[in-house]
């Protein structure tokens, strides 16, 4: 049982360059969700899926895409970087049932935007 | 949406000392409030949580109190020791819907 694996752990990109992140987890959760972590801004929503095929916007998705074809998996794509994209990403799950249950995070990806 | 606001930002503490983290919430409709903690370099790890039908949770030394009524929230640490140094999030949600996190707090507590 990995829990939640988040790839790469570090990357920089050029302004301009797409990209995704992978985030997949093995604990059969319902719940995905992707969070931008910013010095003094603690943990900001982009996209949550609360089951394969359904996801929605959290509170910056612009610049962001997602997909969740599968249980498992929650791709986060960056179309266009930018410099303000610079920081970590969490991917986090949780299991479905009330939605009233906590969620366990990757080891987050550390992304520098040039 | 919701908000959540979280204070103090930081908080130093001597060693065996208590430390209360409060956080307050906006839609009253929210019924799940976790706390977080993370290490520096680390992931954000579940220390407890609580239920809007429930006041009070304890687990050993941290507990977490909770004002429906009020809409706010806290985190109290008894006997501090070193190793809780990290930073502490609380969150609030509402059934189904998206988890929202608050600022943090960045508690030392030294020896």
């Amino acid at each position: 049982n990995a829990g939640v694996t988040q790839t790469p752990k570090f990357q920089v990109l050029k302004t301009g360059q797409s990209m995704t992140l992978q985030c997949a987890q093995d604990m059969n959760h319902e719940y995905m969700s992707w969070y931008r972590q910013d010095p003094g801004m603690g943990l900001r929503l982009i996209h949550y899926s609360v089951g394969a095929g359904i996801t929605d916007q959290g509170e910056v998705p612009n610049g962001y895409n997602v997909s969740r074809s599968t249980t498992e998996d929650f791709p986060l794509r960056l179309l266009s970087a930018a410099p303000s994209q610079t920081s970590v990403y969490f991917c986090a799950s949780s299991y479905g049932g009330t939605g009233l249950n906590g969620y366990t995070f990757g080891s987050g990806t550390r992304l520098t935007v040039v | 949406g919701e908000n959540v606001e979280q204070h103090p930002s930081t908080l130093s503490v001597q060693e065996g000392d208590s430390a209360v983290i409060k956080c307050t919430y906006s839609d009253s409709a929210s019924n799940y409030f976790p706390w977080y903690k993370q290490e520096l370099g680390k992931r954000p790890q579940l220390i407890i949580d609580i239920r809007s039908n429930v006041g009070e949770k304890k687990d050993q030394r941290i507990a977490v109190t909770l004002n429906k009524t009020a809409k706010h929230f806290s985190l109290h640490i008894t006997e501090t020791q070193p190793e809780d140094s990290a930073v502490y999030f609380c969150a609030a949600k509402t059934g189904f819907q998206k988890l929202v996190f608050g600022t943090g707090t960045r508690l030392l507590v030294s020896p």
